[in-house]
């Protein structure tokens, strides 16, 4: 079964500091990766999202992702953090079904929770 | 594209009741997905549709929980006979069906069994 672990439950960094928010992904086929930011009792906002093809993916809000199959990873990172990124981030895997196609239901991680101080 | 909504966004109730909550996709969205997530977790799955096909359904999804598509639009997500841990968020999301199948997730209706 698929699984998607975030080691870190809560990160804090100062505004202007870099972030690095690991994931980490059990599947046994080739990924289907996505990064969601939710904020205070709101929905999930995608981020980003890797299917195939190059391994460095950009994002909004000047997100960006890469996959290392070798290390089953998906780290999100940010050159410099803004206040306004203080949120909870989410890595979720996709299913795929025997054709390869994207469907159903996301595997999500625990959530980071990213604090920035001024 | 309005996005995904979801009404109501807060529901309190008593154990015991039951309680029905609404999803209206973006439009020409096929795929509809129910998530729910609790204090400190991720969401999880709870079942999703093709059009008015309920394709899958978790184990977290008891008797007590139905969900239904009538016409390939909006859902709804019914539980009956509340218990206190039912109390979470439940969220919607919808989705093309496509190669590269993204999923659009809308507010979430709270909900809070006392």
């Amino acid at each position: 079964a698929q699984s998607v672990t975030q080691p870190d439950i809560h990160i804090t960094v100062s505004e202007g500091a870099s972030l690095e928010l690991r994931c980490n992904y059990s599947y046994g086929a080739t990924p289907y990766l996505f990064w969601y930011v939710q904020s205070p009792g709101q929905g999930l906002q995608l981020l980003l999202k890797y299917f195939s093809g190059d391994t460095l993916v950009q994002g909004i809000k000047g997100f960006e992702a890469e996959f290392k199959r070798s290390q089953s990873s998906f780290n999100l990172r940010k050159p410099s953090v803004h206040w306004s990124d203080a949120a909870e981030y989410f890595c979720a895997v996709g299913s795929t079904n025997a054709g390869g196609t994207s469907y159903g239901k996301l595997t999500f991680g625990q959530g980071t929770i990213l604090t920035v101080h001024p | 594209d309005t996005g995904v909504s979801q009404d109501p966004r807060h529901k309190i109730t008593k154990r015991g009741q039951n309680v029905t909550f609404r999803c209206d996709p973006i439009s020409e969205h096929n795929r509809l997905y129910w998530y729910r997530q609790t204090l400190g977790q991720g969401p999880e799955f709870l079942t999703y549709f093709q059009n008015e096909a309920q394709l899958e359904k978790s184990r977290l999804l008891s008797d007590r929980f139905s969900a239904e598509r009538p016409k390939g639009s909006f859902s709804t997500l019914e539980i009956q006979r509340t218990e206190q841990g039912d109390s979470a968020m439940y969220l919607c999301a919808s989705s093309l069906t496509s190669f590269q199948e993204t999923q659009y997730f809308g507010p979430g209706t709270r909900l809070l069994v006392l």
